[in-house]
Parts: structure tokens; C-alpha cells; sequence
């Protein structure tokens, strides 16, 4: 199995406040990326990254930022959640030749 | 730009029995991969099987195997002598060989299987 593990895999939270996920991977991978998924959308790329401090938008990136500053690990932030930024988030890394390897998930709740 | 589709939301087969889910996908290129993922309850998503497209055989993994059709760009998955621990989300998912695409996977929206014993 591929390493990857995200934190915290739970979390229920207020809407304004901030909020931020980690991947961690000790694969040594250069891409790495952060799905939502939603009932009735499957998965939407928010950001992704080709390398350290190198990202970019994915589909639905409005209210995220994410930053990488080492090879392994991959921050999502949320600056100031909402209700409907509520999903369950995942990370995944892409290894050759170009299938994702997911973590396991982290179920975001803002009340 | 690709897109994915999976038409059947849901679909149920008897334990034992075979089953195949469609997906088909839109494309202009002539080099990509196709690959379908499970997702069973517990959330974790796992990758089912891989086509190349410039391969003509269709891949095979055990009881999982595929229908290739890149004229058609049709990419079925067929699942058999299935078992309980098959029921899951099986998603399709499309990615371009070109470089430079940052490796980005094009998605369908998902079918729910259900294995009934």
C-alpha cells in the first residue's frame, strides 16, 4: 500500500473558523493532490501540486489554499470554513504511470 | 474537453453471479488511460484495474476485467463470480497521456453496486 495518511481523519468545526488537513507521503512522489467528495458529484479536484511550493487550482478551488514546502507532505487549508465546504476530503499521490494512490479520508464537518 | 460518464447510478447482481458496469468516455486523443476504482464502505479508494490505450488486450485482474472499446470509447468493467465484499462505489476515471497535463484524472460520478446473498 501506498504511504499516505492524512490528519485529522475527523473533525467537526465552526463555520468562520479556519480550518487546516494534512497529507503526509513516504513515497518521495512529485504529485500530489486534494479531492472533495460529495453526494451526487463524486470526486472534485480542489488544488494540486507538481512539486515543492509549485501548485494549482483544480475545479473547485474558490475558499481553499494549500501549500507544500517539502516533498511529503500537502496542507489544504480552509481560511475561514462555511457549511458548505462539509465533505469528506481526500489526498492522493500519483505514481507511474499516472494512477492515483488515495489516503483514507477525512470527513469535514462545519456547523 | 474529456469527459466521463457512468449511466447507471445503481446496480445490484447475486452473489455468485456476473455483472458489468459502463462506463464511456469522450475524448479527442488518441493516447490515455483508463482505470476504474472502488470505494467500499469503509471509504478507502481502491484501484480495480488499469487499460493503456494504445494496448489492444483488455487487462485482467482475477475476477475483474475490462471491455475496451476505443472506437467506441467505451471502458466496461465486468465482475465475476461476485462476492459480498464486492459491494462498493466503482468509479471510472479517464487520464491523457500527453505531457504536461499534471496528471490530472478526469472522473465519472460513480455506480453503486449492491451484492445481494
Amino acid at each position: 500500500d501506498a504511504g499516505i495518511t492524512q490528519s485529522p481523519r475527523h473533525k467537526v468545526t465552526e463555520t468562520g473558523t479556519p480550518v487546516t488537513l494534512r497529507c503526509h507521503q513516504t513515497e518521495n512522489h512529485r504529485y500530489m493532490y486534494w479531492y472533495r467528495q460529495d453526494p451526487g458529484h463524486g470526486l472534485r479536484l480542489i488544488h494540486y501540486s507538481y512539486g515543492v511550493k509549485d501548485t494549482d487550482k483544480g475545479e473547485v478551488s474558490d475558499g481553499y489554499s494549500v501549500s507544500r514546502s517539502k516533498t511529503e507532505d500537502f496542507l489544504l487549508t480552509l481560511e475561514s470554513a462555511t457549511s458548505s465546504q462539509t465533505s469528506v476530503y481526500f489526498c492522493a499521490i500519483s505514481g507511474p504511470p499516472g494512477e492515483l494512490f488515495f489516503g483514507e479520508g477525512s470527513r469535514l464537518t462545519v456547523l | 474537453a474529456q469527459t466521463v460518464t457512468q449511466s447507471q447510478p445503481e446496480m445490484s447482481v447475486q452473489e455468485a453471479e456476473t455483472v458489468t458496469l459502463s462506463c464511456t468516455y469522450d475524448t479527442s486523443e488518441s493516447d490515455y488511460y483508463l482505470f476504474w476504482y472502488k470505494q467500499p464502505p469503509s471509504r478507502q479508494m481502491i484501484l480495480v484495474i488499469r487499460q493503456e490505450a494504445y494496448k489492444q488486450q483488455n487487462a485482467t485482474e482475477n475476477r475483474f476485467s475490462v471491455n475496451f472499446q476505443k472506437a467506441a470509447k467505451s471502458f466496461s468493467l465486468k465482475i465475476s463470480d461476485s462476492q459480498l465484499g464486492d459491494a462498493a462505489m466503482y468509479f471510472c476515471a479517464y487520464r491523457s497521456a500527453r505531457a504536461g497535463n499534471n496528471r490530472k484524472l478526469i472522473w465519472g460520478l460513480g455506480t453503486s453496486l449492491a451484492v445481494n446473498p
